[in-house]
């Protein structure tokens, strides 16, 4: 069965970096588009960033963009997000996605991994 | 940016209740709504997608529908493991948007 579990949380200080990882089992990985969706603590969901299956083409949230890249190992079935100049805004859980068929939602969550960001 | 907007924010219930939660989109969307439940500690299920399919797996009790930008998600006979937080989400264009979450309480 389809199995996402993500790593690489934590706490860091503001302008600090973390890289979170998701290792991805039970389905053919290099044929899916993947996400990366976070919760800060008592709020809702945002949408952070998509890539495409090849890794040819990634989007993300205005939030986040020119701080945070997706990137994919197809090679290794693992996701990753290089999370750079971290600001208090970005405590969050992050949850790794899959896309269900390119259509941009989503049918597999991981459980989450938090990361906190604070002084 | 597509804003949903999703009420109500909570709402209780008991177990056999039929309950709606309605998730309005800003714009049009066509049909590219989900919907998703929320458990704490657990992985998010997604239960329906296309505003009206079913997702494989979820029961029958859960349903869709739409009209413009308007869309509902029905739980009938609401059952004890139905208590949890949904949410909705526009998939119509990035970025990807979400509604603002309903907890379902008893």
């Amino acid at each position: 069965q389809v199995q996402l579990v993500e790593s690489g949380g934590g706490v860091v200080q503001p302008g600090g970096s973390l890289r979170l990882s998701c290792a991805a089992s039970g389905f053919t990985f290099n044929n899916y588009v993947m996400h990366w969706v976070r919760q800060a603590p008592g709020k809702g969901l945002e949408w952070v960033t998509f890539i495409r299956s090849d890794g040819s083409k990634s989007d993300y949230a205005d939030s986040v963009k020119g701080r945070f890249t997706i990137s994919r190992d197809n090679s290794n079935n693992t996701l990753y997000l290089q999370m750079n100049s971290l600001r208090l805004e970005d405590t969050a859980i992050y949850y790794c996605a899959k896309d269900r068929r390119a259509e941009h939602y989503f049918d597999h969550w991981g459980p989450g991994t938090l990361v906190t960001v604070s002084s | 940016d597509i804003q949903m907007t999703q009420s109500p924010s909570s709402l209780s219930a008991s177990v056999g209740d039929r309950i709606t939660i309605t998730c309005r989109a800003s714009q049009s969307i066509s049909s590219y709504l989900t919907w998703y439940q929320f458990k704490p500690g657990k992985a998010p299920k997604l239960l329906m997608y296309a505003a009206l399919s079913l997702q494989t797996g979820v029961p029958s009790r859960f349903s869709g529908s739409e009209s413009g930008t308007n869309f509902t998600l029905t739980i009938s006979n609401l059952q004890p493991e139905d208590f949890a937080t949904y949410y909705c989400q526009q998939s119509y264009r990035t970025p990807l948007t979400f509604g603002g979450g309903t907890k379902v309480e008893i």
